[in-house]
């Protein structure tokens, strides 16, 4: 089975501050790992994938994800934070390994980011 | 060009009514999911169609819940017999490749809030 822990509920930070989202996933086999932002009455929107290759990843609005393999962890990082970020973060995993872990995207259960003027 | 659409975006009925949720996914895509999302939660998975194959369904909570996707694009979640504890945000997603091709990221609409009273 897959799962993924997010282990802070909520995130405060200041504009301008550098912020970190946290992720933790366990699967059998091997990860795709993504994340996704929600902004309030929307859609989850694409952020960012781990797929192979670099360990850190770079997506949009200038998120980016380190992949720790030891670690088990794909944490969300953005160098200076705006206002404009806060909002519900979704980590997600797939084991590709897996039969229907290899479609079946396992989410966390969201990290609020509010980043305070 | 048009995300994911789904309708209605807000849906109350009383228990013991049947209904049925609509999700028009991306032009081209191939897989099509369905999520359900309670407040303060990830994402659950429902079930996947890859073009109309019904893939998977083993997130579906009972059998009251189906879904069907008879022509390869837009999808209908229907749910009988309502209960309160189907209350819940229901989200459609769907990706260009097939669910195989793990990397591909999901594509959500908006979501259509269920509310049984």
């Amino acid at each position: 089975a897959q799962s993924v822990a997010q282990p802070e509920d909520q995130v405060n930070v200041a504009e301008g501050n550098p912020l970190t989202v946290k992720c933790t996933y366990s699967v059998s086999g091997n990860p795709y790992l993504f994340w996704y932002v929600q902004y309030p009455n929307r859609g989850l929107q694409f952020l960012l994938k781990y797929i192979t290759g670099d360990n850190l990843v770079k997506g949009s609005y200038g998120f980016e994800a380190e992949f720790n393999k030891s670690q088990t962890s794909f944490h969300l990082k953005k160098p200076s934070a705006l206002v404009s970020d806060s909002a519900l973060y979704f980590c997600a995993v797939r084991d590709i390994d897996s039969g229907a872990g290899s479609y079946q995207l396992t989410f966390g259960k969201g990290t609020k980011l509010s980043v305070i003027p | 060009g048009a995300g994911v659409s789904q309708s209605p975006r807000y849906k109350v009925t009383k228990r013991g009514q049947d209904v049925a949720l609509r999700c028009d996914p991306i032009s081209g895509h191939v897989s099509l999911y369905w999520y359900r999302q309670a407040l303060g939660q990830g994402p659950e998975f429902l079930t996947y169609f890859n073009y109309e194959a019904q893939q998977d369904k083993s997130g579906l909570p009972n059998d009251r819940f189906s879904a069907e996707r008879p022509e390869g694009s837009i999808s209908t979640l229907t749910i009988q017999r309502t209960e309160q504890r189907d209350s819940a945000m229901y989200r459609c997603a769907s990706s260009l490749g097939t669910g195989g091709q793990g990397n591909s990221p999901l594509h959500f609409g908006n979501g259509t809030r269920l509310t049984v009273t």
